[in-house]
This record gives C-alpha cells, sequence and structure tokens, in this order.
C-alpha cells in the first residue's frame, strides 16, 4: 500500500543553519504530495505541497520538489530560525483521497 | 473564512464513560476526515468520509468507535465505552474533490480519559 517515510528526529540545529528533512514515498499512480508543520499545542498546517513530477513547492523559505525518479520530496531551508522550530509531517495523497503521513520530524533550532 | 471546526477542544473524562467529538468541515468541501495522534503511533487515519459516505474505515480501532456524518456540514466521532489508551489528540480535517486538493485540519480534540 501507500506510504511515506521520513527521516527520524529530532532534528537539532542552530539558527541560520541550513535544514534538510527527507522524505521518501511509495505509491501507485501519481500521489500529490505535501508537508505540513505542526507547532506545539496546534493543529497541522500546510507547509507547501506538489502535484505533479518536478513540481517545486514553496513557502515561508521552505521548499521541496516532487521527484518521481526517485520518488523523493526532500524539505529544505537555507537558513532556519528559532521560529521554526516545530514537528514537520510529510504526506501523500492519492487518487482516493487518502492523505497519508510520515511519522514526522521534530526540529529544534537553537539561538 | 472559517476552518474547520472541532468541538471540544479539551476533554478529560473517566474510564467508561461515553465521548462525542464534534467537528464542522470547510463549507463546500465534500470529504471529511477524522484521524488520531498519539507520541506512540504518530497521526492515524481512522476514516474518511466523500460526500457523507463513509469510504474507508479500516483505521477504526474496535467496535467501541463509531463515526457518522448526517449532512454536509457536521460530523462526530464517538468512542463508548472510553478507555485510558484512547486518550490522544483527535484531529478532523476536510477537503475538496481531487488528490491536489490541500486537507485542512481543525486545532483537534485533546481527549484524557483517567
Amino acid at each position: 500500500g501507500d506510504s511515506v517515510t521520513q527521516m527520524e528526529g529530532p532534528v537539532t540545529l542552530s539558527e541560520e543553519a541550513f535544514l534538510t528533512i527527507n522524505c521518501t514515498y511509495t505509491a501507485t499512480g501519481y500521489p500529490s504530495l505535501f508537508w505540513y508543520v505542526q507547532y506545539p499545542g496546534e493543529g497541522l498546517q500546510l507547509l507547501l505541497k506538489a502535484t505533479k513530477a518536478d513540481d517545486k513547492g514553496s513557502n515561508k523559505g521552505f521548499e521541496a520538489t516532487y521527484r518521481k525518479e526517485t520518488t523523493s520530496f526532500h524539505l529544505e531551508k537555507g537558513s532556519v530560525q528559532v521560529s521554526d522550530s516545530a514537528v514537520y509531517f510529510c504526506a501523500l495523497k492519492a487518487g482516493t483521497g487518502k492523505l497519508i503521513f510520515g511519522q514526522g520530524t521534530t526540529l529544534q533550532v537553537k539561538p | 473564512d472559517a476552518g474547520v471546526i472541532q468541538s471540544p477542544r479539551h476533554e478529560v473524562t473517566e474510564m467508561g464513560q461515553e465521548v462525542t467529538l464534534r467537528c464542522k468541515p470547510i463549507s463546500g468541501h465534500n470529504s471529511l476526515f477524522w484521524y488520531r495522534q498519539t507520541m506512540m503511533r504518530g497521526l492515524e487515519l481512522l476514516i474518511y468520509f466523500n460526500n457523507n459516505v463513509p469510504i474507508d474505515d479500516s483505521g477504526m480501532p474496535e467496535d467501541r468507535f463509531s463515526a457518522k456524518m448526517p449532512n454536509a456540514s457536521f460530523s462526530t466521532l464517538k468512542i463508548q465505552p472510553s478507555e485510558p489508551r484512547d486518550s490522544a489528540v483527535y484531529f478532523c480535517a476536510s477537503s475538496g474533490d481531487g488528490s491536489g486538493n490541500t486537507i485542512y485540519f481543525g486545532e483537534g480534540s485533546w481527549l484524557t480519559v483517567v
């Protein structure tokens, strides 16, 4: 069945460091891919998305490119801030409409 | 625009009691999802509806859990009887049709069963 695998956390970085959170997926067909972010005590918010191969989603300095050949959707940011500390979830949505999440990666950014 | 609205935000109940969680999806959305989040198991899809019809309930843990969507603007998730292991955050989410449509989440119902 469809699935999403993320790198294990927590990821701890200093402010202004470069961030990569790896995400790979397994799916039949051509899913859409998403990154959601969850700040402490809050619900999930959409961060960015890509709906077809080679699309790049971007928002708030974060980027991810839909790579069909490597079945990946890695999240990157050039310079993280303390306020980026949160849990990041990679997810795929297949034609059935189901949204399937990875296990989440906790990011801690230290000043 | 109003987002997905869930109630209650927080509930503490005793083991054996019935718990009802409520959700109002975004107007015009025809898919609704119930997720459960715990530290141990992460985010699990419990059930989802399309046009008020349950499409996939394979994630519902057991018969103590039931979900309904009597109309396009309201859904409930009921646990009867509740157990301490049901303690979790329950999220409701909604979206339009199609794989490219974003799923929007409510703020969650934080359930503690003691």
